[in-house]
């Protein structure tokens, strides 16, 4: 069974459309994040979700808007996709938050080819 | 600004050489940190961790060493093998901020058979 698990892999589409990235993760925690991984291998944080309610906001633009039903999902939402937008986007889950440490674990990734 | 930089961006070495691999990073207030190591088209995956109150702690063949006072952290892998090649991450948390990890820019590892 895949721990954190996120669709689609390969995500093709062009300029001024609207994407979503699906994830989920069955490891019981309730923590997800998502991240951004340019072309330089650069890892930066985008959002952070702890038990359905935002707490990390990075200066992400507003076309992004993550979205989570229930702890165990975080799906991201993007809208009027620009070229700057391709990257590889992973998602994670960790148990930050229950006195434990936070390891994150993450997902295979997203990666995102705007033409 | 928040950065957790790598002294170096490729690191070559012979197979069953010891490989170390250097993190600065720059917030003082950063209680944890972690290693991950991402192979090719994978995610970042947990290698070893360590509290800011210890110095030292030892893995499978890693061993990571925290130095807080010149703000270095280092992770040393033992006999390195051609499976350990990979990008490998340096990642601070400050708990304060919500469990934010900030990753490091990355090194990545070749090993040579």
């Amino acid at each position: 069974d895949t721990a954190v698990s996120q669709t689609p892999k390969y995500l093709v589409t062009q300029m001024g459309n609207d994407k979503s990235i699906k994830c989920e993760q069955n490891l019981g925690h309730d923590t997800m994040y998502w991240y951004k991984q340019d072309s330089k291998k650069f890892l930066k944080i985008m959002f952070s979700y702890n038990n359905k309610e935002l707490i990390i906001n990075e200066t992400v633009p507003n076309r992004f808007s993550p979205k989570s039903p229930d702890k165990a999902h975080l799906n991201l939402h993007i809208n009027s996709l620009e070229l700057g937008d391709s990257a590889v986007y992973f998602c994670a889950s960790s148990s930050f938050g229950h006195g434990g440490k936070n390891i994150q674990y993450f997902g295979a990734g997203t990666r995102l080819s705007v033409l | 600004g928040e950065s957790v930089g790598l002294h170096l961006p490729t690191l070559s070495v012979q197979e069953g050489d010891n490989s170390i691999i250097n993190c600065a990073y720059s917030n003082s207030a950063s209680d944890y940190f972690i290693w991950y190591k991402q192979e090719s088209g994978k995610g970042p995956q947990f290698i070893i961790d360590i509290r800011s109150n210890m110095d030292k702690r030892q893995g499978q063949r890693v061993t990571v060493l925290l130095n807080k006072t010149v703000k270095h952290l280092s992770l040393q892998i033992a006999a390195t093998q051609p499976g350990d090649s990979a990008v490998y991450f340096c990642a601070e948390e400050d708990y304060n901020q919500g469990g934010k990890l900030i990753f490091g820019q990355g090194t990545e590892l070749s090993v040579k058979p």
